[in-house]
């Protein structure tokens, strides 16, 4: 059973940058065809596709911000990772990891991390 | 972005009653529509793809259908588990977007 586990700062400055990591268990994160995506919920709202990452390292990312994210991949240790620069108080959510299998939905989620931004 | 249209925003129904939601798409999503359920303080579970197919494990009371823009959940006899938050979501077109959410509420 293919388990993602969230983990990171749960309070990050604003202009400051927003780092998770998504570990996977039960699994390997270079096995299939399975993309690792990074999605977003503010408390009370919807949801929101970050960006996603190919086993071999390729990525997607939302264009509204793109210019903001890095997602990345470390096989050795079965995670994967994001980071958000410059946030303001409009990226505090909740922060879920997930896994898609070739060019399915996401089947397996983590848990998720809230992450607020605050002075 | 295609924008993805849900309604109602909520719906009262009475557990044993029959539930129907809908969602709409800004354009032609094809058969890439998919539909999750979420309970506070959880993560998504992914219920429909494909606009008709079951995920793993999910009830035969839960069914998918539409296509093109136009596309339908139904619950069939509510359970009390059943009442939660509902998302639809499009993966036809990157970045895959979701609808606002129908909130299905105890009558």
């Amino acid at each position: 059973q293919v388990q993602l586990q969230e983990s990171g700062p749960g309070l990050v400055k604003p202009s400051q940058t927003l780092s998770l990591t998504c570990t996977v268990s039960g699994g390997s994160i270079n096995s299939g065809s399975y993309y690792w995506s990074w999605i977003r919920q503010p408390a009370g709202k919807g949801l929101e596709w970050i960006g996603r990452i190919y086993s071999s390292g390729s990525t997607n990312y939302n264009p509204s911000l793109k210019s903001r994210v890095t997602i990345s991949i470390d096989a050795s240790k079965n995670q994967f990772s994001l980071k958000l620069s410059s946030v303001t108080a409009a990226d505090t959510a909740v922060y879920y990891c997930a896994r898609q299998f070739s060019t399915l939905p996401p089947d397996y989620w983590g848990q998720g991390t809230l992450v607020t931004v605050s002075s | 972005e295609i924008v993805m249209t849900q309604s109602p925003a909520t719906l009262s129904v009475s557990p044993g009653e029959g539930a129907t939601l809908s969602c709409r798409a800004g354009q032609s999503v094809s058969s890439n529509l998919a539909w999750y359920q979420q309970k506070p303080g959880q993560a998504p579970r992914l219920l429909i793809y494909g606009v008709s197919a079951r995920a793993t494990g999910i009830p035969a009371r839960f069914s998918g259908s539409g296509s093109g823009t136009e596309f339908t959940l139904t619950i069939g006899s509510l359970q009390s588990e059943d009442f939660a938050v509902y998302y639809c979501q499009q993966y036809n077109n990157w970045p895959w977007t979701f609808g606002q959410g129908t909130k299905v509420e105890i009558k």
